[in-house]
């Protein structure tokens, strides 16, 4: 059974488009993440909920937006895409709200033209 | 500023030797650090997780070091095997932050 799941592995797009990704996780875990890395490999991370409630939000532009419909599921929402997005997000939770051990899915490559 | 810096880009070593890691951080008081392991094309995978309060911690062929004097962690895996080749990354956090260094590129030639 695959942990963390993400959908879909790859997406390229226009600028200006709107798109999501889609995140589950069967863990139980109570708390995900995104995380966006960028072509130098660095891994920053943009969201994090715990219990339906965003308890962190980096400094990512408002064009970016975590839905959360329940405790397994956080999908990111990204308005009027740039050129900049492109990147591999990744999706993780982990048990516990203060950072133990993340669990992370197989990333989506965007793409943006 | 807060940055956290893993000593190379890349580091070759030959199979059977130790190979080491570190992450150097700066500006930064992590409640715990963790490194994971990161193959091409796929998401982090977490092998350890060391505590301020904890000077070393094992886990099979892996050992990890914090030194919250010197600011850094060594990483090492012991009898490295081709397999071991991959990126690992140290990642420090504290309450509701967590951050994670560039990564060392690490191949093990047979």
């Amino acid at each position: 059974d695959t942990a963390v799941s993400q959908t879909p592995k790859y997406l390229v797009t226009q600028m200006g488009n709107d798109k999501s990704i889609k995140c589950e996780q069967n863990l139980g875990h109570d708390t995900m993440y995104w995380y966006k890395q960028d072509s130098k490999k660095f891994l920053k991370i943009m969201f994090s909920y715990n219990n339906k409630e965003l308890i962190i939000n980096e400094t990512v532009p408002n064009r970016f937006s975590p839905k959360s419909p329940d405790k397994a599921h956080l999908n990111l929402h990204i308005n009027s895409l740039e050129l900049g997005d492109s990147a591999v997000y990744f999706c993780a939770s982990s048990q516990v709200v203060d950072r133990g051990e993340q669990f992370f899915g197989p990333g989506t490559r965007l793409t943006v033209l | 500023s807060q940055k956290i810096e893993q000593n190379s880009e890349a580091l070759n070593i030959q199979e059977g030797k130790t190979a080491t890691l570190t992450c150097n951080y700066t500006n930064y008081s992590p409640a715990y650090l963790q490194w994971y392991r990161q193959d091409p094309g796929r998401g982090p995978v977490f092998l350890l997780l060391i505590r301020e309060n904890e000077k070393e911690k094992r886990k099979e062929r892996l050992k990890v070091t914090f030194d919250t004097t010197l600011k850094q962690s060594l990483f090492h895996i012991t009898a490295s095997q081709p397999a071991d080749s991959a990126t690992y990354l140290c990642a420090l956090s504290n309450n509701n932050d967590m951050r994670f260094g560039a990564g060392t590129r690490l191949t093990v030639k047979p």
